[in-house]
């Protein structure tokens, strides 16, 4: 399984753009790229899910380099709603037993007034 | 779409007795459901994968005679936590991967919070 990296912690104002950037240098050929975010005591929900290239929604963009040894998760013009804490995960693209997720420890994003 | 629910969102028990969680995907078949438990402040943590069907697949260091885990049909799997603990007092997040489509991607359900008295 892939391991990600992500920062601890993050600390933004209202109306700025954020980044966060996630290492995953041994993914392999097969893994696809999921974020999700957590609020306290709720379940992680999904955010954006991408293998290469850029993938946007109505709530982010996916940012990944050719490489794909790191992601980065583009929230634009965040609210006070947005604080919580983002996960980044590798997976295996393709449904099949045995893939499973691993957690690491996420980025806790703090947007401030 | 993807909704997935759990039920009861929190419990209290006391010591010694067992505790029921369901999880259900409400608008799509999940021939695969997984439990995972988080402590305060951290990571979740996966427990076991739990197969429609067939017996759960835990992950090493959880108990399987603790953690029962039924999946019975295409949309329910459940979690009883025998003989609980105080240390067993936990947020447990289930997932389900929806059967359709191509992609692999797990939807979460909104956890259940367990104090053991």
């Amino acid at each position: 399984l892939a391991k990600t990296t992500q920062p601890i912690s993050m600390d933004s104002y209202e109306g700025q753009e954020v980044n966060i950037t996630c290492s995953h240098n041994n993914i392999a050929t097969n893994d696809y790229i999921t974020w999700y975010q957590q609020f306290p005591s709720q379940g992680p929900r999904f955010i954006i899910q991408g293998y290469k290239t850029k993938v946007t929604n109505e709530v982010a963009s996916l940012f990944i380099p050719a490489d794909r040894k790191s992601s980065t998760l583009s929230l634009p013009r965040v609210s006070l709603s947005d604080t919580a804490v983002y996960y980044c995960l590798v997976g295996a693209l393709i449904k099949a037993a045995g893939n499973k997720l691993t957690f690491g420890g996420g980025t806790r994003v703090l947007v401030k007034p | 779409g993807a909704v997935v629910s759990q039920h009861p969102s929190w419990v209290i028990c006391k010591s010694g007795t067992s505790v029921k969680i369901e999880c259900r995907s409400l608008d799509f078949q999940a021939t695969t459901m997984f439990w995972y438990r988080q402590f305060p402040k951290q990571s979740l943590m996966l427990m076991a994968t739990s197969n429609e069907g067939s017996k759960a697949t835990y992950e090493q260091g959880v108990e399987k005679d603790k953690f029962l885990i039924n999946h019975a049909s295409l949309t329910l799997s459940t979690l009883t936590v025998t003989s609980a603990h105080p240390e067993d007092s936990s947020f447990y997040i289930c997932s389900a991967r929806d059967a359709g489509g191509y992609t692999d991607t797990q939807y979460f359900g909104p956890g259940t919070r367990l104090t053991v008295l």
